[in-house]
């Protein structure tokens, strides 16, 4: 079972509704990160947050806002989404690795099963 | 700018056989960390195994290893023994870090690799 557990599993919503998805993972890590995955395509960086700060927005549509209420939590709000945003979205987690650019390379990012966004 | 290429879109396997699936990486930053991942159809990404760029050893995790040439720039991963519940598509990805220690995952294309009986 996946120590990172996204909800909903599946969604269908139309162009003007606002819905939120939510990730929440128990590890004790301090930086989540949201990725969206076309099909047949791979996951592409939507945002990250370390110690409960945005650190990343990879120019992401402002219909897609992220928010990290606790070290715990990361949810996605859609709103005035738009039938090419249909997509899996996955929520990931990682540990905070530290040292120098020379510094060994450490750690895994933990991906949950993600949410499967239709939008109508 | 980091570049991971996948360039076998499909691999067929036999049952109980080894196959080598392809990566190759671009990168100029002196300290990175490669990753494979499994994607079966239910969407989660499974690790598998990882590298880092100062490893001497290559890395194994049971019937997975990574086969690290440096100088070549490649982590190809080896599958020993295939079953299948191997089948799936495997995505090669390369990490840098950002500055307060996250790290920006980029993935390759992906191979989607059929076990057979």
């Amino acid at each position: 079972d996946t120590e990172v557990t996204q909800t909903p599993k599946h969604l269908v919503m139309g162009m003007t509704n606002k819905k939120s998805l939510k990730c929440e993972q128990h590890m004790g890590h301090r930086a989540m990160y949201w990725y969206k995955q076309k099909a047949k395509k791979p996951p592409e960086l939507m945002f990250v947050y370390s110690y409960e700060k945005l650190s990343i927005n990879e120019s992401v549509p402002s219909r897609f806002s992220p928010e990290c209420p606790n070290s715990s939590l990361l949810n996605l709000h859609l709103h005035a989404l738009q039938p090419e945003d249909s997509a899996l979205y996955l929520c990931a987690s990682s540990t905070l690795t530290g040292g120098g650019p020379t510094s060994p390379f450490t750690g895994e990012l933990f991906f949950g099963e993600g949410s499967r966004l239709t939008v109508l | 700018a980091q570049k991971i290429t996948q360039t076998q879109p499909g691999m067929f396997v036999q049952e109980k056989e080894a196959v080598t699936l392809d990566c190759t990486y671009d990168t100029s930053d002196p300290s990175y960390g490669l990753f494979w991942y499994k994607q079966p159809s239910s969407g989660e990404m499974i690790f598998l195994i990882y590298q880092g760029s100062y490893d001497q050893q290559n890395a194994t995790e049971g019937r997975y290893s990574l086969n690290f040439q440096k100088a070549r720039k490649s982590a190809n991963l080896v599958i020993s023994a295939s079953q299948l519940g191997d089948s799936a598509m495997y995505f090669c990805a390369m990490s840098s870090r950002g500055n307060t220690g996250f790290q920006k995952l980029v993935f390759g294309t992906g191979t989607r690799l059929l076990v057979s009986p």
